[in-house]
């Protein structure tokens, strides 16, 4: 199975700064890769897909890059709604398998 | 509006069995390929199960293979989990999650609690 591991695990921002989510596959996956929000209590939001397409209604402050095996989310200027927690997937394989998570959190 | 619901959900004793539920609505349920995706408290976001449009793919986690069964039925636009020999590891919120093609998961459900324990 495909393993995919997200760096940092944690991270402590300000409103209005720049923010960089890194997720890495343990095989090329070529551009099938997703981000999805969540917050507690929630289900995830579905935020990106094919490692750079905004999801309609996503803010352009969102995007994604990367293929192959490194991929990464960036978040050009973090508002209050923001802090949550992210997961990359996979969509190469059925196994569809997600990143640890990466949460974002108030500094 | 698209909705799935999902249901079935409880508290069950080690080595029991339950079947979840997912009622869809809002979109054309049979041109989706579904999955349930787990979330164990305070942990990450695990696949369980992916069921393909039509039925012909089906694929379980190595941690449920053998003792969970997904199904589906489109005539009645609902999704399903039968879970057995169930596991204190299995406790988790289940949710069950619609994607076009192989497109990943964009259609959520709200989750629904098992509760695995004596």
């Amino acid at each position: 199975d495909i393993q995919m591991t997200q760096s940092p695990s944690t991270l402590s921002a300000s409103v209005g700064d720049r923010v960089t989510i890194t997720c890495r596959a343990s095989q090329s996956i070529s551009s099938w890769l997703a981000w999805y929000q969540q917050k507690p209590g929630k289900a995830p939001k579905f935020l990106i897909y094919d490692a750079s397409t905004l999801q309609s209604g996503v803010p352009s402050r969102f995007s994604g890059s990367g293929s192959g095996t490194e991929f990464t989310l960036t978040i050009s200027s973090l508002q209050p709604d923001d802090f949550a927690t992210y997961y990359c997937q996979q969509y190469k394989t059925y196994s569809r398998t997600f990143g640890q998570g990466t949460k974002v959190e108030i500094k | 509006e698209v909705q799935l619901v999902e249901s079935g959900g409880g508290l069950v004793q080690p080595g029991g069995s339950l079947r979840l539920s997912c009622a869809a609505s809002g979109f054309t349920f049979s041109s989706y390929s579904m999955s349930w995706v787990r979330q164990a408290p305070g942990k990450g976001l695990e696949s369980v199960s992916y069921i393909s449009y039509a039925s012909s793919t089906i694929y379980y986690a190595d941690s449920v293979k053998g003792r969970f069964t997904i199904s589906r039925d489109n005539a009645k636009n609902s999704l399903y989990l039968q879970m057995t020999s169930l596991r204190v590891e299995d406790t988790a919120v289940y949710y069950c999650a619609g994607a076009f093609g192989n497109n990943p998961p964009d259609y959520w459900g709200q989750g629904t609690l098992v509760t695995v324990s004596s």
